[in-house]
């Protein structure tokens, strides 16, 4: 079964900095899809990115980017301009390209501070 | 479109009863996949059901199961729930079939407590 790690239980920034979460997968398969889920104090969990692995383009969405490194099995989430309503826990997710079962990290706890 | 729902959203048991939770997927979508999240095992997959079958199966007991039905419209039921069942279950729902890229769409979750 794929794994999917991230090393960073917590993570804090300041208002208006940037913050970059990591993630790293474990695979065999060259078709796959990444995304990055928010799941703030509300528990509904939130699409923020999706990234697929044949593009080598990172995909962006607003102040939201990713760093997809295939090689490395690395696929970090960077958030500009950050602010309070991003205050989070992230999840990183991996689905294959030839099924429907995700594989989630065990997330990262981002607090912004005003 | 309406987005993924679940009912009921909070529920109370005590050991040894039974529960069934209930997931509406968006329209059009075919794929349900259910998920147990508690703080320490984080979000641990359940399964997952497409055109009424299981199509995925994770690493959990047969006190757990489900069902979809013709309308994609899923249920999942606990038997003889144990302390340790307490968690929010999700629910989340996609396209199901394959390709690029068919994203899950998360519901706001079941809070079960087991006393």
């Amino acid at each position: 079964a794929q794994t999917v790690t991230q090393s960073q239980p917590e993570m804090s920034v300041q208002e208006a900095e940037t913050v970059t979460l990591s993630c790293t997968y474990d695979t065999s398969e060259s078709d796959y899809y990444l995304f990055w889920y928010k799941q703030p104090p509300s528990r509904q969990m939130i699409l923020v990115i999706r990234q697929e692995a044949y593009k080598q383009q990172n995909a962006t969405e607003n102040r939201f980017s990713v760093n997809f490194q295939k090689a490395a099995k690395s696929f970090s989430l960077k958030i500009s301009d950050s602010q309070l309503g991003d205050a989070a826990m992230y999840f990183c997710a991996y689905r294959s390209g030839t099924g429907n079962q995700f594989y989630f990290g065990t997330g990262t706890s981002l607090t912004v501070i005003p | 479109k309406a987005g993924v729902t679940q009912t009921p959203r909070y529920l109370i048991k005590t050991r040894g009863q039974q529960v069934t939770l209930s997931c509406s997927p968006i329209s059009g979508h075919r794929s349900v996949s259910w998920y147990q999240q508690t703080p320490g095992q984080g979000l641990q997959f359940l399964f997952e059901y497409f055109s009424e079958t299981q199509r995925n199966k994770g690493n959990f007991p047969g006190r757990f199961s489900g069902r979809q039905f013709s309308n994609s419209r899923s249920e999942m039921n606990v038997s003889t729930l144990e302390l340790g069942d307490s968690a929010l279950y999700l629910c989340a729902s996609s396209r199901g079939a394959g390709g690029a890229p068919d994203t899950q769409y998360f519901g706001p979750g079941t809070r079960l407590t087991v006393l």
